[in-house]
């Protein structure tokens, strides 16, 4: 089954550590995003990429990184600059060459940070 | 800059009522697409219904519709017969025609009533 896969579900991080996210597709989408959801809060845009080895920034990129080697995965990385980086973190895809295309959503992640 | 909001936070409905969910928007553009997804307690975020803007027929899948109105920037959500599994949190959000972007609302977290 195509879909797109989020991994880990639950992480735990001590302060000062980077983490990784990984998210990883088959749906042979070209666009693919990072969201972070907070309580009572809508879906932030933390980076996005159309293609493979290019990537832009979201409203809320300072303390995350990304990187887009290959066209299924688009990792995202939690840095220690991150202030506040507990939260529930969504990937998803889309195919950029249809302009009406809706999003497909992973699992996403917990991440808290102790 | 383009803004979704949704003025309901919260909303409940009696099994099998009818339940009206409210989204305006803010664009300067023309062409552009609006959908509803549905986050249930799971956090998969799943695909309810879009909307063209184009179209003035206004969206239908069986016992979800949508009312369109796009010069008041209006895009609400109609659901009828509501079962219990339709508890979740509903989010409007926004594309424009070619564009990488998704802008999402806040949400509105629906209950269910048995």
């Amino acid at each position: 089954d195509g879909g797109i896969t989020q991994s880990p579900k639950y992480l735990f991080r001590k302060e000062g550590q980077n983490v990784t996210l990984s998210c990883e597709q088959n749906l042979n989408h070209d666009a693919m995003y990072w969201y972070r959801q907070d309580p009572g809060q809508g879906l932030r845009l933390i980076y996005y990429s159309q293609i493979v080895n290019d990537f832009q920034k979201g409203d809320i990129a300072e303390g995350y990184s990304v990187s887009r080697e290959k066209k299924e995965s688009f990792p995202l990385t939690v840095t220690s600059a991150q202030k506040n980086p507990t939260a529930f973190y969504l990937c998803a895809s889309t195919p950029a060459w249809l302009s009406a295309g809706e999003l497909f959503f992973g699992e996403g992640s917990r991440l808290t940070v102790l | 800059a383009q803004t979704v909001t949704q003025s309901q936070p919260e909303m409940s409905v009696q099994e099998a009522e009818t339940v009206t969910l409210s989204c305006t928007y803010d664009t300067s553009e023309s062409d552009y697409y609006l959908f509803w997804y549905k986050q249930p307690p799971s956090r998969q975020m799943i695909l309810v219904i879009r909307q063209e803007a184009y179209k003035q027929q206004n969206a239908t899948e069986n016992r979800f519709s949508v009312n369109f109105q796009k010069a008041a920037k209006s895009f609400s959500l109609k659901i009828s017969d509501s079962q219990l599994g339709d508890a979740a949190m509903y989010f409007c959000a926004y594309r424009v025609n070619y564009g990488q972007n998704f802008v999402f609302g806040p949400g509105t977290r629906l209950s269910v009533l048995p």
